[in-house]
């Protein structure tokens, strides 16, 4: 599967201010994907990276406090705008490939825990 | 619309009983996919097991074991003889063949006391 990085791994921020996670893949993937996990939450899906186009965003969530990129197969970029307590969260990278069976198998990254001040 | 429920928020056992943990799904979907994930304190996300709608058969992996029910919507985990280094948050979740991402349950935090 694929092996995924994220930076920063952590970080402490103040309010107000914007932070950019990085999304490193080791081989080229059709789908990504980028989840929040808020603190002791489950996984919320925050928006489907598309290469090439605008992200697809899910309910609640909007291009403009998450904004994201995907300039190629192996790469994609998660902003956090105008940060808040509320935001602090843990931003997890996903990657999808299909297995034999035609199921989408996710493997995640190690995640962004972000800290709010 | 997919939603996923694990009611047992914590678990807690001694080792070496076996614990399960419930898992129960709604879709409209007649083609899907069930998984199960493990997060330890370490808070990666590591996959555990992918079934799909078409097979009901039960599946085991040395002491982890997983039943499948369509009849009842549920797909629950067993660990036998459970060990400390169970001790994680489990997540179920579901996607259809549609749909890319998957839809996650609330997560169950088992610990398992030495």
């Amino acid at each position: 599967s694929a092996v995924i990085s994220q930076k920063p791994s952590r970080d402490i921020c103040q309010r107000g201010t914007s932070l950019t996670i990085q999304c490193q893949v080791d081989s080229q993937v059709t789908m990504m994907f980028w989840y929040r996990q808020q603190p002791g939450q489950s996984l919320t899906l925050i928006a489907t990276a598309n290469q090439g186009s605008e992200a697809t965003y899910e309910s609640g969530f909007v291009i403009d406090k998450f904004p994201i990129s995907r300039p190629n197969l192996t790469f994609s970029t998660l902003t956090v705008s105008n940060m808040s307590p509320e935001d602090s969260s843990i931003y997890l990278c996903s990657v999808g490939a299909r297995d034999f069976s035609g199921a989408n198998v996710l493997t995640f990254g190690a995640g962004s825990r972000l800290t709010v001040l | 619309a997919q939603k996923v429920t694990q009611a047992q928020t914590e678990i807690s056992v001694v080792e070496k009983e076996d614990v399960t943990l419930d898992c129960v799904y709604e879709t409209r979907d007649t083609t899907y996919y069930l998984f199960w994930y493990k997060q330890p304190p370490s808070g990666e996300l590591v996959f555990l097991i992918r079934r799909n709608s078409f097979d009901e058969q039960n599946e085991i992996s040395g002491r982890y074991s997983w039943n499948f029910q369509k009849s009842t919507s549920s797909f629950n985990f067993t660990i036998t003889a459970s060990q400390v280094v169970d001790s994680a948050v489990y997540f179920c979740a579901l996607s259809d063949t549609g749909r890319r991402a998957l839809t996650f349950g609330s997560g169950t935090r088992l610990q398992v006391q030495p």
